[in-house]
């Protein structure tokens, strides 16, 4: 099992319409996670962390289930700017800083 | 506030020669991991440095790449010798005193290998 996996999609979705991306991990003693959205040929950036049950920001909300060793990530009223590749992120090996990305899952929001 | 800093932002090389790659840190950041995003893959962990100091490389490559983070100046990720397997975008990302803090990603220096 790879240490995270993630939906392949691609999704493709109308302006305003709810998505959501699920993520497995493997290690079970990781403590924190990451969603990151990566737009095509740039870098990564931070879009939440997730370290206890889930959070919520805005049209983003991330949870995540420890016994199912599952995160997901649900966008509400997609908006065009939300197009991008969603990183699913979580530290490594025993560490607090070796992130592990998953491949990523690719939205697309279509006008 | 500038964020993290990489140039050259795209580096074209034949095989044989050497890449160099740079990267400042964020102000007032103290540590810098090295990232390698392969095509169609995800990012993979390089190495962690602190000023003067490598504290893991357990991602790089045994052989041609090294990395350092000088007391002056920025930190460089070298490979010697490339092949074309080394194409790639490079992110270097830093993160502020405390290792648990949130990571920040530069703009990647993307290398072509001839």
């Amino acid at each position: 099992r790879k240490e995270v996996e993630q939906d392949p999609g691609p999704f493709n979705v109308p302006e305003g319409a709810t998505v959501a991306f699920n993520c497995t991990y493997s290690n079970s003693a990781s403590q924190s996670f990451f969603w990151y959205r990566q737009d095509c040929r740039k870098e990564p950036k931070l879009l939440m962390s997730v370290y206890s049950s889930g959070n919520e920001d805005g049209r983003f909300t991330a949870q995540l289930n420890r016994a199912s060793q599952y995160i997901s990530l649900l966008i509400r009223d997609s908006k065009l700017s939300d197009s991008a590749t969603y990183l699913c992120v979580s530290p490594s090996g025993g560490s607090n800083y070796k992130l592990t990305f998953g491949k990523g899952t690719l939205l697309t929001v279509n006008p | 506030n500038a964020g993290v800093m990489q140039n050259p932002r795209h580096l074209v090389r034949r095989r044989g020669q050497e890449a160099r790659l740079r990267c400042s840190p964020m102000k007032g950041h103290s540590h810098v991991y090295w990232y390698r995003q392969l095509p169609e893959e995800g990012l993979k962990f390089m190495v962690y440095l602190q000023k003067e100091n490598i504290i893991d490389e357990s991602g790089m490559p045994k052989e041609r790449f090294s990395a350092e983070f000088p007391k002056e100046g920025p930190s460089i990720l070298r490979i010697q010798q490339v092949v074309r397997g080394d194409s790639a975008a490079y992110f270097c990302a830093s993160a502020a005193p405390q290792p648990t803090d949130t990571q920040y990603f530069g703009p990647g220096t993307r290398l072509t290998v001839l």
